[in-house]
């Protein structure tokens, strides 16, 4: 099983700050590596596939970035409703194991 | 527009086998490359990837449950049905279905979930 890792666990942060969130991966997955947002009570929605490529709809101060077993989504400008969850997905075997999750609060 | 939605029972006892089933819209089985996946995740906690079955039957199941699980899809009827044997306290969770599109290698979009509770 590939094992996924994010840091932190929890951040707070202010409207207008960089964010930065990690993921490894336990083995090389090239760069087929997923992050989603989740807002309470509600569905994940992914942000970017294939370790950058931003998905249809998602503002563009998301960004992705790393390949092997490092990767990192960055927040440019964090705005009011990008407060949530993001979690990390390896899709290089199967479309399979999640990280545990990195949660953005409000500081 | 792509929707799919989880049904099934809320509560199941202890020992007992889970089914639930995703009926989606949208898209069909006959395309290729297209697949549903089926997700959990406990109260409080991280998302787990259970399995995933693809417009041509192929079927990959999570290392750790592979033994309890089974996928099938109706064609017919735009549903894939979702099977867990031996449920436990610890399968209390959120139970997503999500669209995997031809030549994604991410689950594009997802149901609303449905939680299930596992008590006696």
């Amino acid at each position: 099983d590939i094992q996924m890792t994010q840091s932190p666990s929890s951040l707070s942060a202010s409207v207008g700050d960089r964010v930065t969130i990690t993921c490894r991966a336990s083995q090389s997955i090239n760069t087929y590596l997923n992050w989603y947002q989740q807002k309470p009570g509600k569905a994940p929605n992914l942000l970017l596939y294939g370790a950058s490529s931003l998905q249809n709809g998602v503002p563009s101060r998301f960004s992705g970035s790393g390949s092997g077993t490092d990767f990192t989504l960055t927040i440019s400008s964090l705005q009011p409703e990008d407060f949530a969850t993001y979690y990390c997905q390896q899709s290089y075997t199967n479309l399979g194991t999640f990280g545990q999750g990195t949660k953005v609060e409000i500081k | 527009q792509i929707t799919l939605k989880e049904s099934g029972p809320t509560l199941v006892k202890p020992t007992q086998t889970l089914t639930l089933t995703c009926t989606f819209s949208g898209f069909s089985f006959s395309t290729s490359g297209v697949g549903v996946g089926w997700i959990r995740q406990p109260p409080g906690k991280a998302l787990e990837w259970l399995v995933i079955i693809y417009w041509d039957d192929d079927k990959r199941y999570s290392p750790s449950l592979k033994n309890r699980i089974t996928i099938t899809k109706d064609t017919s009827k735009n549903q894939v049905v979702l099977r867990m044997t031996n449920m436990d306290p610890v399968d209390t969770a959120t139970y997503y279905c999500a669209y995997t599109s031809p030549h994604s290698y991410a689950f594009t979009l997802w149901g609303q979930g449905t939680m299930v509770t596992v008590s006696s």
